[in-house]
């Protein structure tokens, strides 16, 4: 069974922090990795899709980094606003297979 | 553009009948993936398809279980003889095809359908 791990499991902060959390996937036979936001009620949605180690991508306050060589990824999010709550997943993905963390659950306070 | 369509939204099944979930990707993709959300838990892979291909099953269980994307039509997830177990929310994601393999390229989701068995 391969494990990606995803850390904190929830999170509460307040408007305007910045915040960040993990993905951790296994180093070994690496192809790609994503990061989806998945809001109650609503279908998850790609923010990022990452191939390469050192690759860093922005979308406006949010951004991620990638580390193959040692298994994790970091989602950050600059100034969060209370429309930032959600889950944010992470996929990794090897061979033909798509493996999903558990998700960091944001809920941004007011 | 629609995006993923997935129907029925709710369906309630009782022990012992099958249950189909549909799919339809986004207009131009021609990958889908099956994913099921059981209560309180992650979303687990359960297989990858191509048209009238399955690429990997892997994720689905051995029985009574099977999906197909034919050439015409939605997909279909077919789940026989349901348990209660198989309760959960089913997704489809769809990708479009890309020269070098499909993995980089990121996933839309579907609303998902919700299966209750009674």
């Amino acid at each position: 069974i391969l494990n990606v791990e995803q850390s904190p499991q929830s999170l509460h902060v307040q408007e305007g922090d910045s915040t960040n959390f993990t993905c951790s996937f296994p180093s070994s036979n690496f192809y790609a990795l994503h990061w989806y936001r998945w809001e109650t009620a609503k279908s998850p949605e790609a923010l990022f899709v990452m191939t390469l180690n050192g690759d860093e991508k922005k979308k406006g306050r949010i951004s991620a980094t990638l580390n193959t060589k040692e298994g994790y990824s970091y989602l950050y999010i600059k100034g969060s606003q209370p429309e930032d709550s959600a889950t944010y997943l992470c996929a990794y993905i090897t061979g033909n297979q798509f493996y999903f963390g558990t998700g960091t659950s944001l809920t941004v306070i007011p | 553009n629609a995006g993923v369509m997935q129907n029925p939204r709710h369906l309630v099944r009782r022990r012992g009948q099958e249950a189909r979930l549909r799919c339809s990707p986004m207009k131009g993709h021609s990958h889908v993936y099956w994913y099921r959300q059981l209560p309180e838990e992650g979303l687990k892979f359960m297989v990858y398809l191509q048209k009238e291909n399955i690429i990997d099953e892997s994720g689905m269980p051995k029985e009574r279980f099977s999906a197909e994307f034919p050439k015409e039509g939605p997909s279909i997830l077919r789940i026989q003889q349901v348990v209660r177990g198989d309760s959960a929310a089913y997704f489809c994601a769809s990708s479009p095809a890309s020269g070098s393999g499909n993995f980089g390229n990121e996933q839309y989701f579907g609303p998902g359908t919700r299966l209750t068995v009674t």
